[in-house]
C-alpha cells in the first residue's frame, strides 16, 4: 500500500538557520508533489508544487527538491524565523489517483 | 472574502445522534473534498465530488453521506455518531481533479467531538 513518511514528527531549529524537512514515499508514482503549511486550528495552506520532471523549485525563502529515483522530496526554509513555526505536510498526486498527504512535521523555530 | 467556508466550527454531540457539516466555496472550482484529520494529525481523504458527482469514496462507513446540491456546496451528513468519529473534518476544493492543478484549498475545519 502507499506510504508517505516525513522525517520526524517534530523539528526544532534556531532562528536564522535553514530548516530541512524530508518527505519519503513508497508504492506510489507521483506526477507531482506539493507542500502545505498548517497552523494550529486552521486548514492546510498550499505553498509549492513540483512536478516529476523538475528537480528543484524556489519561492522566496522556500526551496523544494524532488528526486523520483530516491522517492524523496526535501523542503528547505532558509533564514528561518519564529513565524515559520507550523506543521508542514507533503502531498503526492497523480492523474486519476487519490491525492495523499504525509503525516506532517511540526517545525519550531526558536528565537 | 472567504474562499472555502465551513459551518459549524465546533460540534459537540452525543453518541448516536445525526449531524451535518456544511461547506461552500466561492472559487468557482469544479471539485470539492472532505478530509478527516484524526488526533495523530493524519489528513485522510474521505470523498471527492466533481461537478456534483461522486468520484472518490474511500473506505468510509456508510453512516457518512455527502450531498452536493451544486458545485459550490458539499455537505457532510453523519448518522449514528460514534466516539471514533471525533476528529477535525476539513472541506477543500480544487480547480481540476485530473491535472496538476488539483492544488487543494482548505476550509477552516470543523472540530467534531462525540461524547
Amino acid at each position: 500500500s502507499q506510504k508517505i513518511e516525513q522525517n520526524s514528527e517534530a523539528l526544532n531549529i534556531q532562528e536564522g538557520k535553514t530548516a530541512t524537512l524530508t518527505c519519503n514515499y513508497t508504492n506510489y508514482s507521483p506526477a507531482y508533489l506539493q507542500w502545505y503549511r498548517q497552523d494550529p486550528g486552521r486548514g492546510p495552506v498550499f505553498l509549492l508544487l513540483i512536478r516529476e520532471n523538475e528537480k528543484e523549485k524556489r519561492k522566496e525563502r522556500l526551496k523544494v527538491t524532488f528526486d523520483t529515483t530516491l522517492k524523496q522530496s526535501l523542503f528547505h526554509i532558509t533564514a528561518s524565523q519564529p513565524a515559520d513555526s507550523a506543521t508542514y505536510l507533503c502531498a503526492l498526486g497523480n492523474y486519476g489517483q487519490n491525492f495523499v498527504f504525509g503525516p506532517g512535521t511540526r517545525l519550531s523555530v526558536l528565537p | 472574502d472567504t474562499a472555502v467556508s465551513q459551518t459549524p466550527k465546533y460540534l459537540v454531540t452525543q453518541m448516536g445522534n445525526d449531524k451535518s457539516i456544511k461547506c461552500e466555496q466561492n472559487l468557482g472550482h469544479d471539485t470539492m473534498y472532505w478530509y478527516k484529520q484524526d488526533s495523530k494529525k493524519f489528513l485522510k481523504i474521505m470523498f471527492s465530488y466533481n461537478n456534483k458527482e461522486l468520484i472518490i469514496n474511500e473506505t468510509v462507513p456508510n453512516r457518512f453521506s455527502p450531498k452536493s446540491p451544486d458545485k459550490a456546496h458539499l455537505n457532510l451528513h453523519i448518522n449514528s455518531l460514534e466516539l471514533g468519529d471525533s476528529a477535525v473534518y476539513f472541506c477543500a476544493s480544487s480547480l481540476n481533479p485530473s491535472g496538476d492543478t488539483d492544488t487543494q484549498y482548505f476550509g477552516p475545519g470543523t472540530r467534531l467531538t462525540v461524547l
